[in-house]
């Protein structure tokens, strides 16, 4: 099906493991974006890729790197998790227009 | 910078009755679009509703409709007759329209439909 697609759904690390999230649409959409969801909040913004190649920061980019190697996919990067950055992060691209496609979410634990 | 407001953490509404969920929003563009998206329990954000900012008319889509009072600076929700599936986390978020055109969430408000 089409659409963006998350992986892993669900993570735990320890404090100072690295990992990336991975995302990819199959949408041929020029935008993506990498956000964070708090308990209670709303989706906060960590970093925005127009196009292949290009990458800039959103709202809450510390403690963060992404990489947009081709249009389909933007990963995001922990270098060094913290107990902070526990959150669920949602990947989404969006066509021209004013269509955002969301993936599904990963549910990030740092213990 | 765009900021949305949503003052209502949590709402109840009886099954089949109409609700509003109230959303403020402020921004110095003059071009901007509003949306409104369902989050459930399973976690997955469900798009529902998009106002433009030069849209003459209120959008609709099925029992949904965005009350939008531009003067106001305010993009409220109506869901008529509500269902139990409606219960969910609601939020309002705005983009400008050129730039990033990046989502700006506000906080959401958590509904409960009552049979």
């Amino acid at each position: 099906n089409a659409g963006v697609t998350q992986t892993p759904k669900f993570q735990v690390l320890k404090t100072g493991q690295s990992m990336t999230l991975q995302c990819a649409q199959d949408m041929n959409h020029n935008s993506m974006y990498w956000y964070r969801q708090d308990p209670g909040m709303g989706l906060r913004l960590i970093y925005y890729s127009a196009s292949e190649g290009t990458t800039d920061k959103g709202e809450v980019p510390n403690g963060y790197n992404v990489s947009r190697l081709n249009k389909r996919e933007f990963s995001l990067r922990l270098e060094s998790a913290a107990p902070s950055q526990t959150s669920v992060y949602f990947c989404a691209s969006r066509k021209d227009g004013y269509g955002y496609t969301f993936g599904s979410g990963t549910r990030l634990t740092v213990v | 910078a765009q900021k949305i407001t949503q003052t209502q953490p949590g709402m109840f509404v009886q099954e089949k009755e109409a609700v509003t969920l109230d959303c403020t929003y402020d921004t110095s563009d003059p071009s901007y679009g509003l949306f409104w998206y369902k989050q459930p329990s399973s976690g997955e954000m469900i798009f529902l509703i998009y106002q433009g900012s030069y849209d003459q008319q209120n959008a609709t889509e099925g029992r949904y409709s965005l009350n939008f009072q531009k003067a106001r600076k305010s993009a409220n929700l109506v869901i008529s007759a509500s269902q139990l599936g409606d219960s969910a986390m609601y939020f309002c978020a705005m983009r400008a329209d050129t730039g990033r055109r990046a989502l700006t969430f506000g906080s959401g408000t958590r509904l409960q439909v009552q049979p």
